[in-house]
């Protein structure tokens, strides 16, 4: 069965980076891309970016260009977002989730299980 | 960028109720609208695509339509699994509408 396992909780102070991974399992990973999206206590859903594990190519929102980089690595099937710089307005969950388009499906149907990232002095 | 609006923000609705949601683009996206279920310290649940299509598995009382700018989710006898807040999505850049939650009335 498809599964998306994030790495675990964090605490950062800001100005800091944190690095969240993404392992995937039970489809082949370089065949649907990975979107990274946050959702800040109490809020709603805000999109990130995506990455394709198949070419590393990458598309992030605006709002975090030059802060957010988004990576893989094929060999251990593993999506990794780094958000550097970061602000108290940064705490959130931070979710990965596939992306079917390819088969025809436009929307996430696959959700990791969200970290939690703290970001507090 | 295009935005996403919701209405209402909250809905108070009894198990039995048929409820709609509306989500509205900024903008024409097509048909290029989905659905998402969320429950509290859950990850969202994957309803619908191409603003009608139901996700496999997911209860036929839910239904989606809509195209162009103005869609419409539909729960059509309200079940007590359903208390949850709901996203829209647009997939032209993907971002979401800001919720919709659906509460016991």
């Amino acid at each position: 069965q498809v599964q998306l396992v994030q790495s675990g909780a964090e605490v950062k102070k800001p100005g800091a980076s944190v690095r969240v991974s993404c392992k995937a399992s039970g489809y082949t990973f370089t065949g649907y891309y990975i979107h990274w999206v946050r959702q800040a206590p109490g809020q709603g859903l805000e999109w990130m970016g995506w990455i394709s594990p198949n070419t590393g190519g990458t598309n992030y929102a605006q709002k975090f260009q030059g802060r957010v980089t988004m990576t893989s690595d094929m060999s251990i099937s593993t999506a990794y977002m780094e958000l550097s710089r970061l602000r108290s307005d940064d705490t959130a969950v931070y979710y990965c989730a596939r992306d079917p388009s390819d088969t025809g499906v436009y929307g996430f149907d696959y959700w990791g299980q969200g970290t939690l990232v703290t970001v507090s002095s | 960028d295009i935005q996403m609006t919701q209405s209402p923000s909250t809905l108070s609705a009894s198990v039995g109720d048929r409820v709609t949601i509306t989500c509205r683009a900024s903008q024409s996206i097509g048909s290029w609208l989905a659905w998402y279920q969320q429950k509290p310290g859950k990850a969202p649940k994957f309803l619908i695509h191409k603003a009608s299509i139901l996700e496999t598995g997911v209860p036929s009382r839910f239904s989606g339509s809509g195209s162009g700018t103005e869609f419409t989710l539909t729960i059509s006898s309200l079940q007590p699994d359903d208390f949850a807040t709901y996203y829209c999505q647009q997939y032209n850049t993907w971002t979401f509408g800001q919720g919709t939650k659906v509460e016991i009335k």
